[in-house]
């Protein structure tokens, strides 16, 4: 079955560090990959998204995230932290159940906390 | 801005009621998907409909049903409401294009059942 693993639950770092958030999926076919962020109770905000070609896309808010086919991986990172980047981020794996992208599979999400 | 409208924002409910969201798609989408998020969970995949019809179901009992409307607006009911369905109810839209559809996701509704 596909899964998706956040193995972070929660990470701290400093306004201005860098960041990566981890993301690993099992799916056995090409799949399509995504970032979402979430504020304290909001919705889902799309940060970026992966279907195919260029392994390196570029999201919203200046984050970027490479899909990693040999590691099953679909890693986010973003080079200066602002502390507006609080939140929950939570990577998803498309299914594509009835011949569409179907229903979308989450990991459990990693929030973020920024530091002054 | 999503384009994706929830209502209500919020419902109280006691065990054993009935409850009925509702979903307003973006603009030009025709497939809506219901997602249920538990407090510090993930959203987990409820059902999609696409014109009008259900689409794929994930692991949620026949008690949680719904309706896609020829605007493409949509609803989720769930009867015999029990306590473990205190949750976000998240609704996002998409437009079906082969595969490489992005869903769209409303505000949620919190729904806490007593």
């Amino acid at each position: 079955a596909q899964s998706v693993t956040q193995p972070d639950i929660h990470i701290t770092v400093s306004e201005g560090a860098s960041l990566e958030l981890r993301c690993n999926y099992s799916y056995g076919a090409t799949p399509y990959l995504f970032w979402y962020v979430q504020s304290p109770g909001q919705g889902l905000q799309l940060l970026l998204k992966y279907f195919s070609g260029d392994t390196l896309v570029q999201g919203i808010k200046g984050f970027e995230a490479e899909f990693k086919r040999s590691q099953s991986s679909f890693n986010l990172r973003k080079p200066s932290v602002h502390w507006s980047d609080a939140a929950e981020y939570f990577c998803a794996v498309g299914d594509g159940y009835g011949g569409s992208q179907g229903n979308l599979i989450f990991g459990k999400g990693t929030k973020l906390s920024v530091k002054p | 801005e999503t384009g994706v409208t929830q209502s209500p924002t919020h419902l109280i409910k006691t065990r054993g009621q009935q409850v009925t969201l509702r979903c307003s798609s973006q603009s030009g989408h025709n497939t809506v998907s219901w997602y249920q998020q538990a407090l510090g969970q993930g959203p987990q995949f409820i059902f999609q409909y696409y014109r009008e019809e259900e689409n794929g179901r994930g692991n949620f009992p026949p008690r949680f049903s719904g309706l896609q409307f020829p605007n493409y607006s949509s609803e989720l009911n769930v009867n015999a409401l029990e306590l473990d369905d205190s949750a976000l109810y998240l609704c996002a839209s998409s437009r079906a294009s082969g595969g490489e559809e992005t869903q769209y996701f409303g505000p949620g509704t919190r729904l806490l059942v007593l």
